[in-house]
């Protein structure tokens, strides 16, 4: 399973509630990333992470916040949930001269 | 202009065709990364490479630092090969940055 584990897996949620996404991972590696799948965009990063409470902005930042309490958990949250955020959300970790693990996918619609 | 640009975006093969996948990125990597998704699927890592070439069964992935680009070869190619290849470079602050894929159908 590459040591990473989303949660949930799916999810319905109504227009302007928060959400938040989990990202837990078993490697004890150091960087770890939110990503958003969108037809016809690929893979865009939300935001990321290289070490415990070290956090930046990706290129689709805003609306979502992050938080990196512990090595092993990486958490997305939206604020207020909108349509557009209705996505698939890829979580990734690795290591310095590592190979990126992603996990399964996290499948979120805004109603 | 995308950081790591792909080509083709869509690729149809027939079974046992050599198949290329290109890669070309603009900025200073670490490593680039080729990754593969199946239809509703997670994302695997095929290869991560800073230089030369690297082989695993019928898959070879090669690139070029000075020139700024990669190809993922597929040798044989089989209709379990369909799936949606990515290119990512590890860059500046250890971003991972993707390219939008391309699409392979591999037919009988």
């Amino acid at each position: 399973d590459a040591g990473i584990t989303q949660s949930p897996r799916h999810k319905v949620t109504e227009t302007g509630t928060p959400v938040t996404l989990r990202c837990h991972q078993t490697e004890n590696h150091r960087y770890m990333y939110w990503y958003r799948q969108d037809p016809g965009h690929g893979l865009r990063l939300i935001h990321y992470s290289y070490g415990v409470k070290d956090t930046d902005k990706g290129e689709v930042s805003d609306g979502y916040s992050v938080s990196r309490s512990k090595t092993e958990d990486f958490l997305l949250t939206l604020e207020s949930a909108t349509s557009s955020q209705t996505s698939v959300y890829f979580c990734a970790h690795r290591d310095s001269g590592t190979e990126a693990f992603f996990g399964q996918g996290t499948r979120l619609t805004v109603v | 202009k995308n950081e790591v640009e792909q080509s083709p975006q869509n690729l149809t093969a027939q079974e046992g065709e050599f198949i290329t996948i290109n890669c070309s990125y603009s900025v200073g990597i670490s490593a680039l990364h080729w990754l593969q998704q199946h239809p509703g699927g997670g994302i695997v890592s095929l290869f991560m490479l800073s230089s030369g070439k690297k082989k695993h069964g019928r898959l070879i992935a090669t690139i070029n630092i000075q020139e700024k680009h990669s190809s993922l070869h597929i040798t044989a190619s089989h209709p379990r090969d369909s799936a949606v290849y990515i290119c990512a470079v590890t860059g500046t602050a250890s971003k991972l940055t993707f390219g939008t894929g391309t699409r392979l159908q591999v037919t009988l």
